[in-house]
């Protein structure tokens, strides 16, 4: 299994929808985990983090899945300036950040 | 306050050439680290640099080499370019190294042909 493994799209999806992307990981004693948003060809950004069973900011949910080895991002009511690729993020000690391939989402009118 | 700055933003290099990019961690921080990302892939993880030493290293070849200043800025040198070194080159910086929360400069694009 890959360190980080994500699926990687394209999401499209209308404005309003609810969608939800997963990721797995392969490092049982990992401890925290990160969605991080990069818009095209830009720098990423974190979203948010994910220590215990989950998270939640507004429309973003994250949830983790320890027995599974996932971590899931769900954003509701999906707005057009959601439109980004998200990166699954698994810390391998100080700044070595494990980025999956990320999934592109396109959410349209 | 100024965040994560990097310099070029953009570069055009061939094959077999040397390049230095640089980059300004954000005020208040003390840890560089760098991080490749090829087209279509996540950012990969070359090195971090905490008082002006290399910390740890990604799975990257010696080519890849770099310093931290006094300053806490830092500079990532490439030696002998390959076509496939080209990539947008990331740089993040953080509180001590043993910090999980990055802020990303916005990059330098480096073509080889």
């Amino acid at each position: 299994r890959k360190e980080v493994e994500q699926d990687p799209g394209p999401f499209n999806v209308p404005e309003g929808a609810t969608v939800a992307f997963n990721c797995t990981y392969s490092n049982s004693a990992s401890q925290s985990f990160f969605w991080y948003r990069q818009d095209c060809r830009k720098e990423p950004k974190l979203l948010m983090s994910v220590y215990s069973s989950g998270n939640e900011d507004g429309r973003f949910t994250a949830q983790l899945n320890r027995a599974s080895q996932y971590i899931s991002l769900l954003i509701r009511d999906s707005k057009l300036s959601d439109s980004a690729t998200y990166l699954c993020v698994v810390p391998g000690g100080g700044n070595k950040l494990t980025f999956g391939t990320g999934t592109q989402l396109k959410v349209e009118l | 306050d100024a965040g994560v700055t990097q310099s070029p933003t953009h570069l055009i290099k061939t094959r077999g050439q040397q390049v230095t990019l640089r980059c300004s961690p954000k005020s208040g921080h003390d840890t560089v680290s760098w991080y490749q990302q090829a087209l279509g892939q996540g950012p990969q993880f070359i090195f971090q640099y905490y008082e002006e030493e290399e910390r740890q290293r990604g799975n990257f070849p010696d080519r890849f080499s770099g310093h931290q200043f006094p300053n806490y800025s830092s500079e990532l040198n490439v030696n002998a370019l390959l076509l496939g070194d080209s990539a947008l080159y990331l740089c993040a910086s953080s509180f001590r190294a043993r910090e999980e929360k990055l802020f990303f400069g916005s990059g330098t694009q480096l073509s080889v042909l």
